[in-house]
């Protein structure tokens, strides 16, 4: 059971906006340490997608963003195209494990 | 170019032992925390470990406390993951990342990895 909730799998068409939650608890997201995601496309290792909640590495486009609330976060990726067909994990860290910890991912299909 | 090469996976029976080699070019390896993450076959990620700058400081997750052991030879711009007692579930592809300064922690870089099969 990973310390970081993400649904198993989102969908949407082209075009269109989905967004991937990520809920944590007290000891992690709550608080108050940053949240990162990762995309992983099919075969590949994963790649820095969002870093420091809401921030972009150079080369990924503004179409991915990230959001934190309380214990939880969200990426949100609009203008969906087929490339981002991938699997999307968050990551944190947890104080009451010491470690940091991922989320379970979400695939994302794009129908 | 940042560049991170694995090697030393492979079969090894249950109980028995493996050394994980990560080879880093493209950047001061030396200023830089590094860490080892698996991901068993078809399943998510998992941090295992990682260790400060220096080698001075080394943090684990629970479940390889006392089995797995983390080190650097920054002379040799090189990490290492030494896996004792070697379980079944222990198997997985086993990337080495680097971590992106002032963040806790952000893996900005990693290898292609290396698998690790634990059977007999």
């Amino acid at each position: 059971q990973s310390a970081l909730t993400q649904p198993p799998s989102v969908s949407g068409a082209p075009g269109q906006r989905v967004t991937i939650s990520c809920a944590g608890s007290s000891s992690n997201i709550g608080a108050g340490y940053d949240v990162y995601w990762y995309q992983q496309l099919p075969g590949t290792v994963p790649k820095l997608l969002i870093y420091g909640n809401n921030n972009r590495p150079s080369g990924v486009p503004d179409r991915f963003s990230g959001s934190k609330s309380g214990t939880s976060a969200s990426l949100a990726i609009t203008g969906l195209q087929a490339e981002d067909e991938a699997n999307y994990y968050c990551q944190s860290y947890d104080s009451s494990l010491r470690a940091v910890v991922f989320g379970g991912g979400t695939k994302l299909t794009v129908l | 170019e940042v560049q991170m090469v694995e090697s030393g996976g492979g079969l090894v029976q249950p109980g028995g032992s493996l050394r994980l080699s990560c080879a880093a070019s493209g950047f001061t390896f030396s200023t830089y925390w590094m860490s080892w993450v698996r991901q068993a076959p078809g399943k998510g990620l998992e941090w295992m470990a990682n260790i400060e700058e220096d080698g001075s400081a080394k943090n684990y997750v629970d479940s390889v406390k006392g089995r797995f052991t983390i080190s650097r030879d920054n002379a040799k711009n090189s990490l290492y993951l030494r896996m004792n007692n070697l379980r079944a579930e222990d198997t997985a592809v086993y990337y080495c990342a680097r971590e992106r300064p002032g963040q806790l922690v952000a893996l900005d870089y990693w290898g292609q990895g290396t698998l690790v099969t634990v059977s007999s």
